[in-house]
């Protein structure tokens, strides 16, 4: 069965500061991948996804991530981030019918 | 309006008391699946369904039941519901029963307590 790990639980970091969330899968095939966001008191939404093609996707926000078939990650990235950004991501590789998900990162932007 | 709605949202019970918690969605997906969320642990499924009268177990199947009679519903069973059944759960649709390229619809989310 696929598995996913996220480091770095929690994440503080100031407004216009850069973030880079990690994300490294394990599967033996065709693999999409998925960062989900989830802000306080609501629901999943989907950031980005890939599923083929350029390995560099761009998602929702200002986010942005990088398949690395090689080393089995897709990290997020976002240049400059702003409070708003507060919340808790999640990375997903689907694969074999089921979707499985890391364990997420908390992530706090002061002002 | 394409939605996944989830009932009750927010719901208190006793343990060993049975309780359903209803899963419809407006699209006609085929794919259905229930997470539960925990601190820590991310989510991790419990059930998905590919199809009507077609389910199968997810990484965290015991105390759980579902059923899919119709294409829309997907209800979560909880025959004898415990303390570590607390938890925020969360239903999931998709068009294909592969979610390749699809999007992927979330409820909004039941939290659960069982005391």
């Amino acid at each position: 069965a696929q598995s996913v790990s996220q480091h770095n639980h929690h994440v503080i970091l100031s407004e216009a500061a850069s973030l880079e969330l990690g994300c490294n899968y394990s599967y033996g095939g065709t693999v999409n991948l998925f960062w989900y966001v989830q802000y306080p008191g609501q629901h999943l939404q989907l950031l980005l996804k890939y599923f083929s093609g350029d390995p560099l996707v761009k998602g929702i926000k200002g986010f942005e991530a990088e398949f690395i078939k090689s080393k089995f990650s897709f990290n997020l990235r976002k240049p400059s981030v702003q409070w708003s950004d507060t919340a808790e991501y999640f990375c997903a590789v689907y694969g074999n019918n089921r979707l499985a998900f890391g364990k997420g990162n908390q992530v706090v932007v002061i002002p | 309006e394409a939605q996944v709605t989830q009932n009750p949202r927010y719901l208190i019970t006793v343990t060993g008391k049975k309780l359903t918690v209803t899963c419809s969605q407006n699209m006609n997906h085929e794919y259905m699946s229930w997470y539960r969320q925990d601190p820590g642990l991310g989510l991790r499924q419990i059930y998905y369904s590919m199809n009507v009268e077609v389910t199968d177990k997810g990484d965290v199947p015991e105390g759980y039941k579902v059923s899919r009679k119709e294409k829309r519903n997907f209800p979560l069973i909880l025959e004898s519901p415990s303390p570590n059944q607390t938890s925020l759960y969360f239903c999931a649709s998709s068009p294909r029963r592969e979610h390749s390229g699809n999007t992927i619809y979330f409820g909004e989310g039941s939290w659960l307590t069982v005391v």
